[in-house]
């Protein structure tokens, strides 16, 4: 089984402070490494899918990086608001199309 | 509205009685996959179809066991379940395209087996 780790594990913001987290993954066999929003009580919904060494995404005020010589991906959120708290997940997608999550980082933003 | 069904949404069975959950999409997806969420583990994949007739493990497999013979459904079997299925599944779907299969997930079933 892959190793896709997520750092830190859980992050608790002010209103207002910019955050980031961190997913690395395996550089080989590498076809689209994929980031996602779970609220609690809710399913999962897309943020980005990455294929490209570099890419970087942006929606609003979230944004996100690929490096997959090393193996990480970054996600910034900029002006964090009390609705971003939510669990990000990032998932590493193989050249087989198998998809491997890593367990997450859990956001809190306190007003 | 584009959607991916599962039912039940909630079960609860004993343990060697078979299973089985649906999931449907009506957005002519061709990539299909079951996961399980378990605390501290994390979402895993059980199972993945690329297409109609074609599936392939995921990470846990075991115990489990899938079909798809229509591009639409894609039903999650458990011909003896057991206390360690007891679980949240998943199922999601998504386009078969060069830029990665962005998972479209269904709303969860979540299994208990006694």
């Amino acid at each position: 089984i892959l190793n896709v780790e997520q750092s830190p594990q859980s992050l608790h913001v002010q209103e207002g402070d910019s955050t980031n987290f961190t997913c690395s993954f395996p550089s080989s066999n590498f076809y689209a490494l994929h980031w996602y929003r779970w609220e609690t009580a809710k399913s999962p919904e897309a943020l980005f899918v990455m294929t490209l060494n570099g890419d970087e995404k942006k929606k609003g005020r979230i944004s996100a990086t690929l490096n997959t010589k090393e193996g990480y991906s970054y996600l910034y959120i900029k002006g964090s608001q009390p609705e971003d708290s939510a669990t990000y997940l990032c998932a590493f997608e193989g050249s087989n199309y198998k998809l491997t999550f890593g367990k997450g980082t859990l956001l809190t933003v306190n007003p | 509205e584009a959607q991916v069904t599962q039912n039940p949404r909630y079960l609860i069975t004993v343990t060697g009685k078979k299973l089985t959950v649906t999931c449907s999409q009506n957005m002519n997806h061709e990539y299909m996959s079951w996961y399980r969420q378990d605390p501290g583990l994390g979402l895993r994949q059980i199972y993945y179809s690329m297409n109609v007739e074609v599936t392939d493990k995921g990470d846990v497999p075991e115990g489990y066991k899938v079909s798809r013979k229509e591009k639409r459904n894609f039903p999650l079997i458990l011909e003896s379940p057991s206390p360690n299925q007891t679980s949240l599944y998943f199922c999601a779907s998504s386009f078969s395209s060069p830029g990665g299969h962005e998972q479209y997930f269904g709303p969860g079933t979540r299994l208990t087996v006694t």
